[in-house]
């Protein structure tokens, strides 16, 4: 059974750092790239950063783009999200999901349960 | 960036109707677009991939169309556990845009 557990969120002040980690079980972590979506409360989903399965590709969204660190570690079986100079437009559910190729077309095609994040003073 | 817009918004709807949702993408995807549920305090579930592949697993009452683009997510029969909150998202490119979301509830 594929399984995505997030884990590292918490409450941080404006400016402070956070990292996520997405522990993988049920599946060849090394063969799939990887995901880091997030929710604010309320609102809709929003992509946030990918990584390949060698991590010879990383990309990330506009809005955190030089302060977030996507990377993985395929013999741990698990991903990280660095999250650096955080705001309060930061807080959010983060999930991690796994990306699936068929045919050519990418989808998230399972999730974990998400780690909320909340930045405050 | 690739924007993706969804309408409606919001709907109310009864059980057994036939529900249909609109994603627009402001630029051609083909047919590179996923659809996915998601209920309150949970995480999304894929529903719909390539514009128009079922999920293994999904009941055959998700139907989703279209390219370029225009998309649509059908719901043959609203189930009670189809109340939910549905998004499209692009995967043309390595942006993985999601559309803002469209809440089904209860009429």
């Amino acid at each position: 059974e594929v399984q995505l557990v997030e884990s590292g969120g918490g409450l941080v002040k404006p400016g402070g750092s956070l990292r996520l980690s997405c522990a993988a079980s049920g599946f060849t972590f090394s063969s799939y790239s990887m995901n880091w979506v997030r929710q604010a409360p309320g609102k809709g989903l929003e992509w946030v950063s990918s990584i390949s399965s060698s991590s010879s590709y990383i990309y990330y969204a506009d809005s955190v783009k030089g302060r977030f660190t996507i990377s993985r570690d395929n013999a741990k079986n698990s991903l990280y999200l660095q999250m650096n100079s955080l705001r309060a437009e930061d807080t959010a559910v983060y999930y991690c999901a796994r990306g699936f190729v068929r045919s050519g077309y990418e989808q998230f095609d399972y999730w974990g349960q998400g780690t909320l994040v909340t930045v405050s003073s | 960036d690739i924007q993706m817009t969804q309408s409606p918004s919001s709907l109310s709807a009864s059980v057994g109707d036939r529900v249909t949702i609109t994603c627009r993408a402001s630029q051609s995807i083909s047919s590179y677009l996923n659809w996915y549920q998601q209920k309150p305090g949970k995480a999304p579930k894929l529903l719909i991939y390539a514009a128009s592949s079922l999920q293994s697993g999904v009941p055959s009452r998700f139907s989703g169309s279209g390219s370029g683009t225009d998309f649509t997510l059908t719901i043959s029969s609203l189930q009670p556990e189809d109340f939910a909150t549905y998004y499209c998202q692009q995967s043309y490119s390595t942006t993985f845009t999601f559309g803002p979301g469209t809440k089904v509830d209860i009429k």
